[in-house]
């Protein structure tokens, strides 16, 4: 079973610093997608950053980068220039394909709130 | 939340009332989810349909039924509410890159 790890429930930081998320997650599969999603107060589902596991390069997205060690099962999100608008709930998510073979689903870990301040 | 449409946006149920939520895409994907979210915890998946006519369980499909009439609309039923199904309701869609998911602006179930 595929199991997603955020140790983090809470985190902060000031505007226009460096923040780092982390999440680890448990699989037996070789090729899989991981990704993150911000929840912010309107509860949508928003997607940040995604990686493919084959890719040894981390993804970026503006100021959002990954930090993806395969081995380790590690899935870290680094937010850079942190905003007031990056105040969030972040959820790392894995992709997992069913056992009826008929499609791929999400497997999401607890989240982190994250509140940046001014 | 251009792409999928839930409806109601809010819900306030007695114990043992039913309900439908219902969700529609426009995007002609043959693949619907319904996830559910409770308080402190990410999504889990319901039930998912990968065309139309055909419908799976997830990880936490108890409680509910799901139905996949045709490729755009993806319903899912609560026959008798509990407490325990107050939650917010996600119905998803694959985004625009292989494996993604794209999310429905959710619906929020209160059951006393």
């Amino acid at each position: 079973a595929q199991t997603v790890t955020q140790s983090q429930p809470e985190m902060s930081v000031q505007e226009a610093e460096t923040v780092t998320l982390s999440c680890t997650y448990d699989t037996s599969e070789n090729n899989y997608y991981l990704f993150w999603y911000k929840q912010p107060p309107s509860r949508q589902m928003i997607l940040v950053i995604r990686q493919e596991a084959y890719k040894q390069q981390n993804a970026t997205e503006n100021r959002f980068s990954v930090n993806f060690q395969k081995a380790a099962k590690s899935f870290s999100l680094k937010i850079s220039d942190s905003q007031l608008g990056d105040t969030a709930m972040y959820f790392c998510a894995f992709m997992k394909l069913y056992p009826s073979n008929s499609g791929y689903a999400l497997n999401f870990g607890k989240g982190t709130s994250l509140l940046v301040t001014p | 939340n251009a792409g999928v449409t839930q409806t109601p946006k809010f819900q306030v149920l007695k114990t043992g009332q039913s309900m439908t939520l219902q969700c529609a895409q426009d995007m002609n994907h043959n693949s619907m989810y319904w996830y559910r979210q409770d308080p402190g915890m990410g999504l889990r998946l319901i039930y998912y349909s990968a065309s139309e006519g055909t419908t799976d369980k997830g990880e936490v499909p108890n409680g509910y039924n799901v139905s996949r009439l045709n490729k755009r609309e993806f319903s899912l039923r609560l026959e008798s509410a509990a407490p325990s199904q107050t939650s917010v309701y996600f119905c998803a869609i694959p985004g625009t890159r292989l494996n993604e998911q794209f999310f429905g602006p959710g619906t929020r179930l209160t059951v006393l």
